[in-house]
């Protein structure tokens, strides 16, 4: 059964960089038939999907946030990596990354997600 | 981008209740509609892809149907466990866009 675990600094400083890391066990990252994504939710509110980063290294991101975005990989590590930079109180959320079945494009396992909170 | 409709946003039912949420996209997304489950402090839980396919492990009481632009996820008898929010996400293009979410407490 696939696993994902994210992993960073729960306080972040306005117009500092937000990083965070997502751990997968129980399968391999450089699966032929997934994409790993970052989503976001912030308290009470909806779920926003950030960005989508295939284990070659290709990347797709929101536009509403690409400027500051930057989604990597360490296939050698099993672990994906979100930055957000320039981050405001706007970017306080719970941070999910999930696993994107590639032929339909559904999220199908998530992770328990991290609370980031950005305050001085 | 798609925008994503959900009605209604919240709604109170009893346990064997039939309970239907629909989702609205902005265009038309063909059978590219997710929906999720989402419980208190947990991350979303997949019910439903490709508007009608039963994710494995998900119970039968769950369905979904539509296409186009209208879709609706139906719970045919409510369970206690069934007291959530709902959301449902196309996938047809980027950015990939989540409804509001629809939520079902006790009545």
């Amino acid at each position: 059964q696939l696993q994902l675990q994210e992993s960073g600094p729960g306080l972040v400083k306005p117009s500092e960089t937000l990083s965070l890391t997502c751990t997968v066990s129980g399968g391999s990252i450089s699966s032929s038939s997934s994409y790993w994504g970052w989503i976001r939710q912030p308290p009470g509110k909806g779920l926003e999907w950030i960005g989508n980063i295939y284990y070659s290294g290709s990347t797709y991101y929101n536009p509403s946030l690409k400027s500051r975005v930057t989604i990597s990989v360490d296939p050698s590590k099993n672990q994906f990596s979100l930055k957000l930079s320039s981050v405001t109180a706007a970017d306080t959320a719970v941070y999910y990354c999930a696993r994107m079945f590639a032929d339909s494009y559904y999220f199908d396992f998530w992770g328990q997600g991290t609370l980031v909170t950005v305050s001085s | 981008d798609i925008q994503m409709t959900q009605s209604p946003s919240s709604l109170s039912a009893s346990v064997e209740d039939r309970v239907t949420i629909t989702c609205r996209a902005s265009q038309t997304i063909s059978s590219h509609l997710n929906w999720y489950q989402q419980k208190p402090g947990k991350g979303p839980k997949l019910l439903i892809y490709a508007a009608s396919s039963l994710q494995s492990g998900v119970p039968s009481r769950f369905s979904g149907s539509g296409s186009g632009t209208d879709f609706t996820l139906t719970i045919s008898s409510l369970q206690p466990e069934d007291f959530a929010t709902y959301y449902c996400q196309q996938s047809y293009s980027t950015p990939f866009t989540f409804g509001p979410g629809t939520k079902v407490d006790i009545k």
